[in-house]
């Protein structure tokens, strides 16, 4: 049970340039969702998911797109990588039923942009 | 709009001492989940305990528990016997849970806690 997979664990993109984050999870969770992580500032949330084909704002949107289009699988796409993104970025996931439970985060992907 | 206040950037607490981590919380739901969790140096994030706003009595979970205090705001989280393995950053985080389509949630800024032999 490999929980919530990140790829890749490190990048350095150009300032410009384009890539797509990758998260899928084998938990068969409904939500997911993409945060960003900074020194001093905790998580914000940037996007999220309730299902396969909804998507949503979070409190940090601009710059990133987002698509679901299978449950397991959650892509984060950089449009054109600013400085301002280098940051660590994670992906989390969580069910649902009659217990809550805590979302299961990814292991982080560390962005630098130059 | 949510927002969690985490007011101790830093800790450092003995060995073996009882560790409190404080978290006060704004949220206009009427429902909602408080979380907390631990990132150690690693990185990874490690869900460590959650609190419902209906719940009745406070949640445990080993060595874990959270001081929910509703009429303050408040959600701190209490690790006794610290172990040198507990020195990480600790994040509380929340969610409403009344619905409306949105989901994730909102972290504070976090506490460095040090644990020192």
């Amino acid at each position: 049970n490999a929980g919530v997979t990140q790829t890749p664990k490190f990048q350095v993109l150009k300032t410009g340039q384009s890539m797509t984050l990758q998260c899928a999870q084998d938990m068969n969770h409904e939500y997911m969702s993409w945060y960003r992580q900074d020194p001093g500032m905790g998580l914000r949330l940037i996007h999220y998911s309730v299902g396969a084909g909804i998507t949503d704002q979070g409190e940090v949107p601009n710059g990133y797109n987002v698509s679901r289009s299978t449950t397991e699988d959650f892509p984060l796409r950089l449009l054109s990588a600013a400085p301002s993104q280098t940051s660590v970025y994670f992906c989390a996931s969580r069910g649902t039923g009659g217990q809550i439970i805590g979302y299961t985060f990814g292991s982080g992907t560390r962005l630098t942009v130059v | 709009a949510q927002k969690i206040t985490q007011t101790q950037p830093g800790m450092f607490v003995q060995e073996k001492e009882a560790v409190t981590l404080d978290c006060t919380y704004d949220t206009s739901d009427p429902s909602y989940g408080l979380f907390w969790y631990k990132q150690p140096s690693s990185g990874e994030m490690i869900f460590l305990i959650y609190q419902g706003s209906y719940d009745q009595q406070n949640a445990t979970e080993g060595r874990y528990s959270l001081n929910f205090q509703k009429a303050r705001k408040s959600a701190n989280l209490v690790i006794s016997a610290s172990q040198l393995g507990d020195s990480a950053m600790y994040f509380c985080a929340m969610r409403g849970l009344s619905g409306g389509g949105a989901d994730g949630l909102t972290f504070g800024k976090g506490t460095h806690l040090i644990i020192q032999p």
